[in-house]
């Protein structure tokens, strides 16, 4: 079952530009994570957060976590063609490694 | 990081007809899943597939029209049971190594087209 909405559904910017996505769940987490998925093939780890974080970095990626407001935002600086992809935020509960999946954010960079 | 492979990559089958996806990972994973997703869709999970007993099926799937086998560490594989239009879908599997933390590892998923 989805754990929440990520907004907006689909993102269409110029190439340099910087992309931001939300992610917004609705139960307590352990921690929340970002994952890329090109074309309906795999998806592929970006980012963990976890609970008692509030911002975390990895590259061009930066994530960050409001646990008051139960959400999260994925930003993506200096965005290139090849980060064209959507985009999942995920979040995990307790100890039994499910992750419940937000609906997902389409992004396109235009060159 | 896990590498996970799937068999097929994509299939198109009759109605009625009953298609198994097989799941390989380069090395052993403490957890395996089983995950369908629409297309444009997010991702719903199927069931946690055990090694070495019947797996755990979320609400909404059974275990006569998706069998699941793990007979190891590092295989399993989904059934997709007697067929409709409504199970086309891409099927994907995911892996988790407790060592390694908490990420999933994903394959490429299965595209499948039920006529």
């Amino acid at each position: 079952s989805q754990q929440g909405e990520e907004d907006p559904q689909a993102l269409s910017i110029q190439e340099g530009e910087n992309a931001t996505m939300n992610c917004s769940y609705k139960t307590s987490i352990n921690n929340l994570q970002w994952y890329r998925q090109n074309s309906g093939r795999g998806l592929v780890h970006l980012i963990l957060i976890r609970s008692n974080e509030r911002e975390k970095h990895s590259g061009r990626l930066r994530v960050t976590l409001d646990t008051s407001k139960k959400s999260s935002s994925l930003l993506i600086t200096a965005s290139r063609a090849a980060d064209t992809a959507s985009y999942f935020c995920a979040t995990s509960k307790d100890s039994n490694y499910q992750l419940i999946w937000g609906a997902g954010t389409k992004l396109i960079i235009k060159p | 990081s896990a590498v996970i492979s799937q068999k097929p990559s994509r299939d198109i089958c009759q109605r009625g007809t009953s298609l198994t996806i097989q799941c390989q990972v380069d090395s052993q994973v403490t957890m395996m899943f089983w995950y369908r997703q629409q297309p444009g869709q997010s991702l719903t999970l199927i069931a946690t597939a055990n090694q070495g007993s019947e797996a755990t099926y979320e609400s909404g799937f059974v275990i006569d029209k998706f069998p699941i086998s793990r007979p190891n560490l590092t295989f399993s594989t989904l059934t997709v049971s007697n067929m409709s239009p409504e199970d086309s879908s891409i099927y994907l599997c995911s892996g988790i190594s407790e060592g390694r933390g908490e990420t999933q590892y994903f394959g490429p998923g299965t595209r499948l087209l039920v006529l």
